[in-house]
């Protein structure tokens, strides 16, 4: 099906292990995005890319790497998980970042780090 | 700095009642604005948008009107249902591959 879609939907992982959350869509859209949803934060950007093998620092990176060899992917490493890393994250992807473009969001990854 | 600076919730109404949600924006320029909303369990997804001052966004009976004169972006619906219940979040775009979001506004509405 088309759209945007994030695995695994939740994961309870160990301080210290390494986890990675995927991020696959299916409109060859150019951008995509990572972010966390956290209580009384909204939305950090954790990192984005423009398009394949480009990728930039968002807000909030430290702990978290990213790689994109295809356009379609866009998995978020975290190297190392810490129970500040507990979080809903959220992957994005839009056309192009003009003013008018709107995101569309996947459905998110529960990640608790115990 | 950028910001957007949203209603905490949560806002409780009942069915029929009227909502108001009120955004404002800090920013340099002249942003475009959005409104995200985010039902329980999924990602965000667009409900609607103004790109330039006393723009109208509308979707689904929700209206948001670009004021530039007190830089707010208040979203508003006449008769809420229980479906809207969700949370609500305000945000701008300033021609960078970047937006700015709010911290999101829940909405719960009675039967």
């Amino acid at each position: 099906d088309a759209g945007i879609t994030q695995s695994p939907r939740y994961k309870i992982t160990e301080t210290g292990r390494q986890v990675t959350l995927m991020c696959h869509q299916t409109w060859s859209h150019s951008y995509m995005f990572w972010y966390r949803q956290d209580l009384g934060h909204g939305l950090r950007l954790i990192y984005y890319s423009a398009a394949a093998d480009i990728t930039d620092k968002g807000e909030v990176p430290d702990g978290y790497v990213v790689s994109r060899s295809k356009t379609e992917n866009f998995p978020l490493t975290l190297e190392s998980a810490t129970r500040s890393q507990t979080s809903v994250y959220f992957c994005a992807s839009s056309e192009g970042t003009g003013v008018s473009y709107g995101y569309t969001f996947g459905s998110g990854t529960r990640l608790t780090v115990v | 700095g950028n910001s957007v600076t949203q209603m905490e919730g949560p806002v409780t109404l009942s069915e029929e009642a009227f909502l108001t949600i009120n955004c404002t924006y800090t920013a340099t320029g002249y942003p475009s604005l959005f409104w995200y909303v985010q039902y329980p369990g999924e990602g965000l997804q667009l409900l609607l948008k103004a790109t330039k001052a006393d723009d109208k966004g509308s979707n689904k009976g929700f209206e948001a009107t670009y004021r530039k004169e007190t830089t707010s972006f208040h979203l508003e619906k006449g008769s809420v249902q229980v479906s809207d219940s969700a949370v609500y979040f305000c945000a701008f775009h300033s021609g960078t591959y970047k937006y700015i979001f709010g911290t999101g506004t829940r909405l719960k509405v009675l039967a």
